[in-house]
């Protein structure tokens, strides 16, 4: 059974800290990604990495870093959290596309800041 | 850029009701077209896909037909369950001119069905 695992269910942060958010899968994927779903706006993309030590910016990656030293592991990090970062973060991956791309999701972290 | 408009929720029906959620996209070259649910508690899971116009893609009496002429591929199923409730996001994947493909996601549709 195919499983993205996202390390914190819930977290609660203050402000101005350094937050990181882990993600692993144990799909062999090569790209992963984290998104933010906010009530009334979806998912928006914050970054994405096709492949290890690779990546890219998504739609919304002001105030967050990436790093992925291995396959399997994608870290979102907050370098210095702000309540307009409270949300609920999601990680995705999927295979490399192949006309036919399809998403696994973890369960979601949803991070307060205070 | 790619984009993904969707039907604006909250959709509320009654058990066995037909369902439609609408969903229109626009995007460049040709894209695949996904839905995806979330129900409570949970990340989003596949519910079906289309990769090219006019194929239909369907899972769990859900169907959805990928209309190219309208760029549209709207949810439907006829007859909902109480179990159906959940949000519902449509998405599509492009390759874009430059950088690597991803997913574009609609605001997303709750759906709640009372019994």
């Amino acid at each position: 059974d195919v499983k993205v695992t996202q390390s914190s269910r819930y977290l609660v942060k203050r402000t101005g800290e350094k937050v990181f958010l882990e993600c692993v899968q144990d799909m062999d994927h090569e790209n992963m990604f984290w998104y933010r779903q906010d009530p009334g706006l979806g998912l928006r993309l914050i970054y994405f990495s096709y492949d290890v030590k690779m990546k890219e910016k998504g739609d919304i990656p002001e105030g967050y870093s990436v790093s992925r030293e291995k396959k399997e592991r994608f870290s979102l990090i907050l370098e210095s959290a702000s309540t307009n970062q409270t949300s609920m973060y999601l990680c995705a991956s999927s295979l490399i596309w192949a006309g036919n791309t399809e998403a696994f999701f973890g369960q979601g972290t949803r991070l307060t800041v205070v | 850029g790619n984009s993904v408009t969707q039907m604006e929720g909250p959709v509320t029906l009654s058990e066995e009701a037909f369902l439609t959620i609408n969903c229109t996209y626009t995007a460049t070259g040709y894209p695949s077209l996904f839905w995806y649910v979330q129900y409570p508690g949970e990340g989003l899971q596949l519910l079906l896909k289309a990769t090219k116009a006019d194929d239909k893609g369907s899972n769990k009496g859900f169907e959805a037909t990928y209309r190219k002429e309208t760029t549209s591929f709207h949810l439907e199923k006829g007859s909902v369950q109480v179990s159906d409730s959940a949000v519902y996001f449509c998405a599509l994947s492009a390759a874009p001119e430059f950088g690597n493909e991803k997913l574009t996601f609609g605001t997303g549709t709750r759906l709640t069905i009372i019994p």
